[in-house]
């Protein structure tokens, strides 16, 4: 089954303590983003990576960090968490074939700092 | 820069009844524009999209979207809706050509009404 896998889905953590929310597609996509989902300000992209070892900043990438080692992985990194970042995350990707739209989105990781 | 409006913020409608949610855009440049659901708890999923020729677009589950390059809008409709409609929905755009970022509305709650 054709899908985009995030994990955890829900996380509690204190503020200051790194962590990594993990995104595997099994697609074969090479697009890939990261966005976060607050209310009443929809959705807005963090990072986007158009390849392996291709990553660059959307509109909110402050806090934030990414890599993009493998094709199939998009891990997203807080590395001192803070309480502004309590938000809804959400993986996406996409594949030049179906350049024109961000076809697969994950479940989504509901994130609360403390 | 491009931008997306999503007037209303909820719409309650009753079951059955026909149902538009608006969506303006801006752009100095051709855009494509998209249409999202996303259900209760769920990752956002693709309705419908515009990228060219008739401006009259169907989507999934009896969604249609009319392009209005004049008054820059991209309105969802439906004749009917059934309570399994209720859900937040987001219109999309990104320019045209290429990987682009795409842009998000904040969103449009309907709530179908039994």
């Amino acid at each position: 089954e054709a899908q985009v896998t995030q994990n955890p889905r829900y996380l509690i953590t204190v503020t200051g303590k790194k962590l990594t929310v993990t995104c595997s597609q099994n697609m074969n996509h090479e697009y890939m983003s990261w966005y976060r989902q607050d209310p009443g300000l929809g959705l807005r992209q963090i990072y986007y990576s158009m390849n392996v070892e291709v990553t660059d900043k959307g509109d909110v990438p402050e806090g934030y960090k990414v890599s993009r080692k493998e094709k199939r992985n998009f891990p997203l990194i807080l590395e001192s968490p803070s309480p502004n970042q309590t938000s809804l995350y959400f993986c996406a990707s996409s594949s030049p074939g179906q350049m024109n739209t961000e076809a697969f989105f994950g479940q989504g990781t509901r994130l609360t700092v403390v | 820069a491009q931008s997306v409006t999503q007037l209303d913020s909820q719409v309650p409608v009753f079951e059955e009844a026909p149902v538009e949610l608006r969506c303006n855009y801006s752009s100095s440049v051709s855009v494509y524009l998209f249409w999202y659901v996303q259900y209760p708890n769920q990752g956002l999923q693709l309705l419908l999209k515009y990228l060219s020729g008739s401006t009259l677009v169907k989507g999934i589950n009896g969604f249609e979207a009319e392009f209005n390059k004049s008054q820059t809008s991209f309105h969802l409709r439906k004749p009917s809706v059934h309570i399994s409609d209720t859900a937040e929905y987001f219109c999309a755009v990104r320019k045209s050509g290429g990987y682009q970022k795409v842009t998000f509305g904040t969103g449009t709650k309907l709530q179908v009404i039994p």
